[in-house]
């Protein structure tokens, strides 16, 4: 299995606060991913890097930023957490693009109340 | 824009041959992929697809139909374990960007 390590695993906060998930990677791949799953949604694109300080938006980017100083980590942050954003969290990984099929960490459960 | 189209929910009995099927309309294509999830875990990859044409993987195979905007995930000889969630995915011109579908419970009965 990848190498993905996302932490924490779970998390309940409340509306307003700030949250950071982080997203570590032992593989040495440059493209990393974050993407949150709802029921009825399916898996939406929040941001993607392609490299160190190289980050670019997803489809649901709006409220969430990202930073990758390190090739190993990802960090999602929510600077302000609203209740619109209490959902599984993952992260994932791919070497190249195109046909790479892109390996997912185990998820980061997150409860906004 | 994307949209990609899966079957909510199915059901098919242990030892059975299920089809499931994946229709998209993308302003790009790179390729189309299929992922599986168990409830509560990360997606795994399965197959991916750019040409045209049936992939065959053990009990898997994956079939793609660029010129009709068609995929469909071929599962044989369901196992009790083959209860999961399948996710349709394509990938942009540029490779960079996934978009999936909804994905597809199905439920494997004895």
């Amino acid at each position: 299995d990848a190498g993905i390590t996302q932490s924490p695993r779970h998390k309940v906060t409340e509306t307003g606060t700030p949250v950071t998930l982080r997203c570590h990677q032992t593989e040495n791949h440059r493209y990393m991913y974050w993407y949150r799953q709802d029921p009825g949604h399916g898996l939406r694109l929040i941001h993607y890097s392609y490299g160190v300080k190289d980050t670019d938006k997803g489809e649901v980017s709006d409220g969430y930023s990202v930073s990758r100083s390190k090739t190993e980590d990802f960090l999602l942050t929510l600077e302000s957490a609203t209740s619109s954003q209490t959902s599984v969290y993952f992260c994932a990984i791919s070497d190249t693009v195109g046909g790479q099929p892109q390996h997912f960490g185990d998820g980061t459960r997150l409860s906004i109340l | 824009g994307q949209n990609i189209d899966q079957p909510t929910e199915m059901t098919a009995t242990e030892g059975a041959i299920v089809q499931i099927n994946c229709t998209y309309q993308t302003s790009g294509f790179n390729g189309l992929f299929w992922y599986q999830q168990h409830a509560g875990e990360a997606p795994t990859f399965l197959s991916y697809n750019v040409l045209d044409g049936l992939e065959e993987k053990g009990r898997f195979s994956s079939f793609l139909s660029r010129s009709k905007g068609y995929s469909y995930l071929l599962l044989k000889e369901l196992q009790m374990k083959d209860s999961a969630s399948y996710l349709c995915a394509v990938i942009n011109n540029a490779g960079n960007m996934l978009t999936f579908g909804g994905g597809t419970r199905l439920m494997v009965k004895p």
